[in-house]
């Protein structure tokens, strides 16, 4: 079956911060995507990742297409990145995920505080 | 870049009544649209994938005579919540494939927040 976790599942840094969120999946993908849920509900699409890495302001996100891994990273943080971060995947093998194809973590809650 | 527009963002209605929330690709045609509903601290669930022309496909457990589902054009899907009932209270979600990030690449409106009194 595919599946997505996330860890941690909650994470309170400090402004400033280095933060790092994890994604693993269980077998091969297409693509890869971070989003980011604000408190108000609405979802941005933040990253779609197939390999290596991408960078969009303090926002960097990696894919270790071997380890089946994906990584979250917000460099000096604030506390308007407080959000759920969430990881989707779009399996090659459709098997227990959504007619949409794409298999979501439970996400990560982050608070940065000042 | 690609964009997705959903109205309206929050609502509130009475018991009985239905709601419509329209989910519209403002800058690409969106052949595929897919429903979602979120409880609080949960991920998303799929409801429905809404194909344009074509009637909806709904997810096990989803009453699609409660759920109404329409994509008349390339643009526009709406989801119909009839009969509403406090149990339907809920964020409801849209999302089109599609675009610019093609079709691997999924972009999601701001979400409802739909209250039933």
């Amino acid at each position: 079956k595919n599946e997505v976790e996330q860890s941690p599942q909650n994470l309170t840094a400090q402004e400033g911060e280095f933060i790092t969120i994890n994604c693993s999946y269980s077998v091969g993908i297409s693509a890869l995507h971070w989003l980011q849920q604000h408190p108000g509900g609405g979802i941005v699409s933040l990253f779609m990742l197939s390999s290596g890495k991408k960078k969009h302001g303090r926002l960097i996100a990696t894919i270790n297409i071997q380890e089946k891994h994906s990584s979250l990273h917000i460099t000096a943080s604030h506390p308007r990145d407080s959000a759920v971060y969430i990881c989707a995947a779009l399996f090659q093998m459709y098997s227990g995920g959504g007619a949409d194809g794409l298999t979501f973590g439970k996400g990560t809650h982050l608070i940065i505080q000042p | 870049g690609a964009v997705v527009s959903q109205h309206p963002s929050r609502v509130i209605c009475k018991s009985g009544t239905s709601v419509k929330i329209e989910c519209r690709s403002l800058d690409f045609q969106a052949t595929t649209m897919f429903w979602y509903r979120q409880f609080p601290k949960q991920s998303l669930m799929l409801m429905a994938t809404s194909n344009e022309g074509s009637k909806a496909t709904y997810e096990q457990g989803v009453e699609k005579d409660k759920f109404l589902i329409n994509h008349a054009s390339l643009t526009l899907s709406t989801l119909t919540v009839t009969s509403a009932h406090p149990e339907d209270s809920s964020f409801y979600i849209c999302s089109a494939r599609g675009g610019l990030l093609g079709i691997h690449g999924y972009t999601f409106g701001s979400g409802t927040r739909l209250t039933v009194v």
